[in-house]
């Protein structure tokens, strides 16, 4: 199994450019979740999804949107990219139950200039 | 208070060590508990779930205590491949787990 697919690996952007991140699982999870994670910052919860169709703001979500249409992915919009969204961004999914670990991608690499 | 701290260090310890880390978590309701590992630029990746009674993977061990809203992981032998960011993870019954900003090890040769 591939486990948590994110595309791309990396990207740089200009000012103002819009883009989209697509996170893929394969485990048939129910939660899925976007973070940022910035030196010293530790990883910062973006927005997650518990179901398909659904969505819910996380503790940074300003400049950011989601969508989740199909259970298997998770796509990050930027609408207008600032340079303060040059970051790490991690997604990752876990099964529905409270006892289970969330399962991350590798990332990617945002620069925005 | 922060939901989930952890001491930042870096701690720099010899090969060979035992070292330990130690969180606190601020909501009492808390469910269930992870140490996570993440190296350099990459994800971070499960280590071990903690259990009430603690638990023990070859050389890491976990400790929960409840009571102090405390979770520690100790680390013995220590390796050179052991160096990396170890996070603290807290699930509050909620939908999202709770990362702590981590504690950095260094082991050196």
């Amino acid at each position: 199994n591939a486990g948590v697919t994110q595309t791309p690996k990396f990207r740089v952007l200009k000012t103002g450019q819009s883009m989209t991140l697509l996170c893929a699982q394969d485990m048939n999870h129910e939660y899925m979740y976007w973070y940022r994670q910035d030196p010293g910052m530790g990883l910062r919860l973006i927005h997650y999804s518990v179901g398909e169709g659904t969505t819910a703001k996380g503790e940074v979500p300003d400049g950011y949107n989601v969508s989740r249409l199909k259970k298997q992915n998770f796509l990050l919009g930027l609408e207008s990219a600032a340079p303060s969204q040059t970051s790490v961004y991690f997604c990752a999914s876990r099964e529905q139950l409270s006892n289970q670990p969330q399962h991350f991608g590798d990332g990617t690499r945002l620069s925005i200039l | 208070r922060k939901e989930v701290e952890q001491d930042p260090g870096p701690f720099n310890v010899p090969e060979g060590a035992t070292v330990a880390f130690n969180c606190t978590y601020s909501n009492s309701a808390s469910q269930s508990f992870f140490w996570y590992r993440q190296d350099c630029r990459k994800e971070p990746k499960l280590l071990m779930s903690v259990y009430s009674s603690g638990n023990e993977d070859g050389r890491f061990t976990a400790q929960l205590n409840r009571a102090s809203q405390y979770i520690s992981l100790l680390i013995r032998d220590s390796k050179l491949s052991d160096s990396a960011t170890y996070l603290c993870v807290v699930n509050q019954a909620g939908t999202a787990l709770i990362f702590g900003k981590g504690t950095t090890l260094s082991v050196s040769s």
